[in-house]
């Protein structure tokens, strides 16, 4: 079965500080997507990236970058020079080709404090 | 307008009301979803629709109950509902539903549901 876990519930860190979100996850499937979406206080959950199993070169853009590492099935997320605007609740998921269904995690609260 | 929008934003309701929750996308996608997000809970999918057609329905219970007039609009029901169906309520879309690729979901602002 699969399953998303990201074990940090919220983090608060201080404006321009860099901050890492972990996720990991289980799958039986070779194939497969991974995916962060933001879901600020508004409520809409923002796309931010979706990343299929073959592809483990790491990911930058602009402040944001992921670190995908099959070895230890994590997908993690690291905001650099962090703001104010960051503060939200950060989700990451996953589906397998067979299933195509999206796994949500249970999200990771983030606070950026000024 | 553009992306998926959700309406009403807003929307408080006795148990013994009927009301329906709208959603509209503007991406040219066939595939429209709803979801539930509940307070400590991960995000739950509800129902799936493909090209107009039902394809899931995850036991919800019948007091919800989804339409697909077309591949742009996707309404949910909603009647005799339970305190505990006060939740946020999110509709998503994407390109289409094809086994073996996982498009991406995109979603609305969503309907925060309260059940008195």
């Amino acid at each position: 079965a699969q399953k998303v876990t990201q074990a940090q519930t919220e983090i608060s860190v201080v404006e321009k500080e860099d901050v890492t979100l972990d996720c990991v996850y289980e799958t039986r499937d070779t194939t497969y997507y991974l995916f962060w979406y933001k879901q600020p206080p508004s409520g809409e959950l923002v796309f931010l990236i979706r990343r299929n199993s073959f592809d483990e070169q790491n990911e930058i853009s602009g402040r944001y970058s992921w670190n995908f590492q099959k070895s230890t099935s994590s997908f993690n997320f690291t905001i650099t020079a962090s703001q104010v605007v960051d503060s939200a609740v950060y989700f990451c998921a996953l589906s397998e080709a067979r299933d195509d269904k999206i796994i949500f995690g249970k999200g990771t609260r983030l606070h950026i404090l000024p | 307008e553009t992306g998926v929008t959700q309406t009403p934003r807003h929307l408080v309701m006795g148990m013994t009301n009927k009301k329906s929750l709208k959603c509209e996308q503007h991406l040219g996608h066939n595939a429209m979803y709803w979801y539930k997000q509940s307070a400590k809970k991960p995000l739950e999918l509800m129902f799936v629709y493909n090209f107009k057609e039902q394809t899931e329905n995850n036991s919800v219970p019948s007091r919800f109950s989804p339409e697909c007039p077309n591949s742009s609009h996707l309404f949910l029901h909603l009647h005799t509902l339970q305190p505990e169906d006060s939740a946020l309520y999110l509709c998503a879309s994407s390109q289409d539903r094809q086994r073996g690729v996982t498009d991406t979901q995109y979603f609305g602002p969503g309907t925060r549901l309260t059940v008195l």
